[in-house]
């Protein structure tokens, strides 16, 4: 059972360029986040996402950024015109659907970006 | 809003030796989880330990084991034992029924012969 799974590794973006990073969640889960590490800081709540819905996108900057889990293949997680300022590694995680409770969410290894 | 405050940015233990990490929060809610994790060079963000707030009974995993006060909304880590291998950054973090995690900013762990 493959765990949660991003692409790529490493992705290296000049300024003004868009940067794509991709998450497949583990198998049968239908809850996708995405959070941000800058360098020395912990990880920041992005966005969170089931299937072709957006539930909370409270963390992510108004410009530039989106994000969207469709019906078929992975999250996707889209930075327009990169700056400096965005490069840090994004975070994946998963969990699945539960009926009331909380669930466990399965991190990445995660997308180091860079902007040069 | 959630909080989770991680006040030693860095610690050092010896090998073998017993650590504590600190970490406080703050939730509005009745119903949450907290975790800690560990991120080693790798960057790999791996579970050490969960607890459900509405458990009284302290979390054990292994050499790793919480002290949870959810009066005092403190979550502290006791790390037994300590191996070389358990250097790295130790970051809290909190859940409700948002879904989303709140993680503090981390303390870094140094192992020492």
């Amino acid at each position: 059972n493959a765990g949660v799974m991003q692409n790529p590794r490493h992705l290296v973006r000049r300024r003004g360029q868009e940067a794509r990073l991709r998450c497949s969640p583990m198998k049968g889960h239908s809850h996708v986040y995405w959070y941000r590490q800058l360098p020395e800081e912990g990880l920041k709540f992005m966005v969170y996402l089931q299937k072709e819905n957006i539930i909370d996108e409270s963390g992510m900057p108004k410009e530039r950024f989106s994000a969207e889990f469709p019906k078929e293949g992975p999250s996707i997680l889209r930075i327009q015109q990169v700056v400096r300022g965005d490069s840090a590694a994004y975070f994946c995680a998963s969990s699945p659907l539960l009926q009331g409770g909380i669930a466990e969410a399965f991190f990445g290894q995660g997308t180091r970006l860079t902007v040069v | 809003a959630q909080t989770v405050t991680q006040s030693q940015p860095e610690m050092s233990v010896q090998e073998a030796e017993t650590v504590t990490l600190s970490c406080t929060y703050d939730t509005s809610e009745s119903d949450y989880y907290l975790f800690w994790y560990k991120q080693p060079p790798s960057r790999q963000m791996i579970l050490v330990i969960r607890q459900e707030a509405y458990k009284q009974q302290n979390a054990t995993e292994n050499r790793f084991s919480v002290n949870f006060q959810k009066a005092a909304k403190s979550f502290s880590l006791k790390i037994s034992d300590s191996q070389l291998g358990d250097a790295a950054m130790y970051f809290c973090a909190l859940t409700g029924t948002a879904s989303k995690l709140t993680f503090g900013t981390g303390t870094r762990l140094q192992v020492t012969l």
